[in-house]
């Protein structure tokens, strides 16, 4: 079984510039949901994923945006890059199934660090 | 509005010594709530979960928690704790296992010799 991916690890972009990152879902699961954590926070959630439409959105402005692709791989999308954007960017997947025979539990990837300058 | 507080910021704890790591809640109706562990550089790991039945819950490492709804409380215990705990914990509270969680700000457990 393969757990949830994420890539880069890694990313250094500056105020303004546009980011792409990627997750990969565990193996079975349907459902992707997108966290941001800043230094010394826990996270927070961006949005989510089913069926590659958006399910749930939390308090982030429209410059994020994501995509959830046939395979249920996922992007998160940010636009127009602030310093305050600079964090770990988790992703967590998990399966809705019908009549809730779905997960009860949601599989955090090791994240990617994007830095802002 | 859902919301989780952990008071502690950080605590230190010596090797072998009990652990309680306080977490309170404020949801609309029965929550889900979990304890997530974070290493230095890495993604979250589940230590345990909460849904219904026994309060009491028992989780990896040797972690349990119970859940005292008169309280709004979900506190994360170990009876000897092990430099390996050293690390963050996040409690978080959810409408459903796989729906938006809330978390908390995370508590930073050192453990000395």
């Amino acid at each position: 079984e393969t757990g949830v991916t994420q890539s880069p690890t890694h990313l250094i972009k500056t105020r303004g510039q546009q980011v792409t990152l990627r997750c990969s879902s565990q193996s079975g699961h349907n459902t992707v949901s997108w966290y941001q954590q800043a230094l010394g926070q826990g996270p927070q959630f961006i949005f989510q994923y089913y069926r590659e439409e958006e399910n749930g959105r939390g308090n982030f402005p429209p410059r994020f945006s994501g995509l959830q692709f046939p395979n249920y791989s996922s992007e998160l999308n940010v636009n127009a890059l602030e310093l305050d954007d600079s964090a770990l960017y988790l992703c967590a997947s998990s399966l809705e199934g019908l009549a809730g025979k779905g997960t009860d539990t949601q599989y955090f990837g090791p994240g990617t660090r994007l830095t802002v300058l | 509005a859902q919301s989780v507080t952990q008071p502690d910021i950080h605590i230190t704890v010596s090797e072998g010594a009990s652990l309680e790591l306080r977490c309170n809640y404020s949801y609309g109706a029965t929550p889900y709530l979990f304890w997530y562990v974070q290493s230095p550089g890495q993604g979250l790991q589940l230590l345990l979960k909460y849904f219904s039945g026994d309060t009491l819950v028992q989780g990896i490492k040797g972690f349990e928690a119970e859940f005292k709804r008169s309280q709004s409380s979900f506190n994360l215990r170990k009876p000897s704790v092990h430099w390996s705990d050293a690390a963050e914990y996040f409690c978080a509270v959810g409408p459903r296992g796989n729906e938006k969680l809330t978390f908390g700000t995370g508590t930073r457990l050192t453990i000395i010799p």
